[in-house]
C-alpha cells in the first residue's frame, strides 16, 4: 500500500531559524495536504497542493509540490515560538478505489526562546 | 461550536471490556473518517464513510472494531475485548466532498487506555 515517509523525525531550532520538513510518498499523488497538530490537540488543516511544481506561500510558511508529484516540503521562515508542533503531511492517492488520507508520521519542531 | 465532535475525551477501560466511542461531523459533510493515533506517530487509517455508506476499511481494523453511522449523520466507533494494544488517541475527521478538493476537519479526539 501506499507510504509517506517525513523526515526529519525531531528538530529544535533556536528562535528565528529556518526549519524545514520533508516528505516522500512511495506513489504518486494525486495531492498532498498539510496539518498541524499542537501538543495536546488535534490535526489543524494548514494547506493542499495539487499541482505538479506547485509552490505556495502562507506567511513565513512556504509549500511545495515536485514536479513528479511523490515528495512535498514545507519551509518556514525565521521561527516563532507559536509554531511549536507537529507537522503531518498526508497524502491523498484515490487510485482502486482508496478516499484516505495517508499521513507521515510527522515532524515534531521545538523553538526554543 | 460548528466543529467535529467527539465522545467522550478520555476513556479508561479494563482490558477484555467493550467500549464505545461518538462522532458528530460537521452537519453539512457527508463523508466521515476515524483514524487512531499512537504517541510519535501520524494518524492511522481505519475506516470511512460516504453517507452512511462504509465504503472502505484499512487492514488495521480488526474483527473486533466495528463503526456505523446511521442515517449518515453521528458515527460510533466500538471495539470489543480491549486489548493493551488498542490503547491510542481515536481521531474523527469530516470532510464536505473528495478529499481531491477539500480538506479534512479533525475532532479532539477520544484518547483511549486500556489498563
Amino acid at each position: 500500500g501506499q507510504q509517506v515517509m517525513q523526515i526529519p523525525q525531531y528538530q529544535h531550532v533556536q528562535e528565528g531559524e529556518d526549519f524545514t520538513t520533508y516528505c516522500n510518498s512511495s506513489t504518486t499523488l494525486s495531492n498532498i495536504q498539510w496539518y498541524k497538530q499542537r501538543p495536546g490537540g488535534h490535526p489543524v488543516f494548514l494547506i493542499q497542493l495539487v499541482k505538479s511544481g506547485e509552490v505556495k506561500k502562507q506567511k513565513r510558511l512556504t509549500f511545495q509540490f515536485g514536479e513528479a508529484k511523490k515528495n512535498s516540503s514545507l519551509h518556514i521562515t525565521a521561527t516563532q515560538t507559536t509554531d511549536v508542533g507537529t507537522y503531518f503531511c498526508a497524502g491523498y492517492s484515490p487510485g482502486a478505489g482508496s478516499y484516505q488520507l495517508t499521513f507521515g508520521k510527522g515532524t515534531k519542531l521545538s523553538v526554543i526562546p | 461550536d460548528t466543529g467535529v465532535s467527539q465522545d467522550p475525551r478520555h476513556k479508561i477501560t479494563k482490558r477484555g471490556q467493550n467500549v464505545t466511542f461518538r462522532c458528530d461531523p460537521i452537519s453539512e459533510h457527508n463523508r466521515l473518517y476515524w483514524y487512531r493515533q499512537t504517541l510519535g506517530q501520524g494518524p492511522e487509517f481505519l475506516t470511512y464513510f460516504q453517507n452512511e455508506a462504509q465504503l472502505e476499511k484499512s487492514r488495521l481494523l480488526s474483527d473486533r472494531f466495528s463503526a456505523e453511522r446511521p442515517k449518515g449523520s453521528f458515527s460510533t466507533l466500538e471495539i470489543q475485548r480491549t486489548e493493551q494494544g488498542d490503547s491510542a488517541m481515536y481521531l474523527c475527521a469530516s470532510s464536505l466532498g473528495d478529499l481531491g478538493n477539500t480538506e479534512a476537519f479533525f475532532g479532539q479526539g477520544t484518547r483511549l487506555t486500556v489498563v
